[in-house]
């Protein structure tokens, strides 16, 4: 099945650093990734869509230039939380859209963030 | 809108079956189902596109009702392995939004 990696799998930093997570799409090209955020013991929350070649669709209440979005090639998407503070504190998880007949979304491992 | 998900909750003991439910108030192209593992990100289970079709895997296996707008996961003969938090994604009909909307989940119980 198709492969997607995320790094690094987990990071702790001081308030006030940004962090950078990755995410790879290994065997398949994606035109087309998702970053979620996941609290404990609750649902996956879409942050944005993150489409290669062009700017990030963002979802409603989720701050643009406090997570910044790149999708600089067609199997690698960035996330960067800028000025983390300790509410940024979360699970975050990428995926990719496999661009064949049945656009099946893959999960990476998922990044836990302990911002202190 | 997020799809609802039912039963909240389902513990078994090995070997017995379980049926879990998602509906969507509105119309749908495609429903996704995973199964994420504590600790660990989801994990792909299967794709149903409109059109009414079923699909099974082993022991897993779905059915999509477009009409009701909603999507069943069958887990038979259920294994300890099974144990996790099931979600269904929904996609809704219309547009070229790839997203999907997840429901809250179903926590799923196997005990030996």
């Amino acid at each position: 099945g198709a492969v997607v990696s995320q790094h690094p799998s987990w990071v702790i930093c001081k308030s006030g650093t940004s962090v950078k997570i990755e995410c790879r799409s290994l065997d398949f090209q994606a035109t087309t990734m998702f970053w979620y955020r996941q609290f404990p013991k609750q649902s996956l929350m879409l942050m944005a869509t993150s489409n290669e070649g062009s700017k990030a669709t963002y979802e409603q209440g989720v701050e643009k230039d406090k997570f910044l979005i790149n999708h600089a090639s067609l199997t690698l998407s960035t996330l960067t939380v800028t000025s983390a503070h300790p509410e940024d504190s979360s699970f975050y998880i990428c995926s990719a859209r496999d661009p064949g007949l049945a656009k099946a979304q893959y999960f990476g491992p998922g990044t836990r963030l302990l911002v202190l | 809108q997020q799809p609802v998900q039912s039963p909240q909750a389902v513990i078994l003991r090995e070997g017995e079956d379980a049926v879990i439910n998602c509906s969507s108030s509105k119309a749908l192209y495609s429903v996704h189902w995973y199964r994420q593992k504590h600790g660990e990100a989801p994990v792909f289970l299967m794709i149903l596109l409109k059109g009414g079709e079923q699909k099974g895997h082993e022991k897993i296996s779905a059915s999509f009702n477009e009409k009701k707008q909603q999507s069943s996961l069958y887990l038979t003969a259920s294994q300890l392995s099974y144990s996790g938090t099931y979600f269904c994604g929904t996609r809704g009909s219309g547009g070229s939004n790839y997203k999907l909307t997840f429901g809250k989940g179903t926590l799923l119980t196997v005990n030996p």
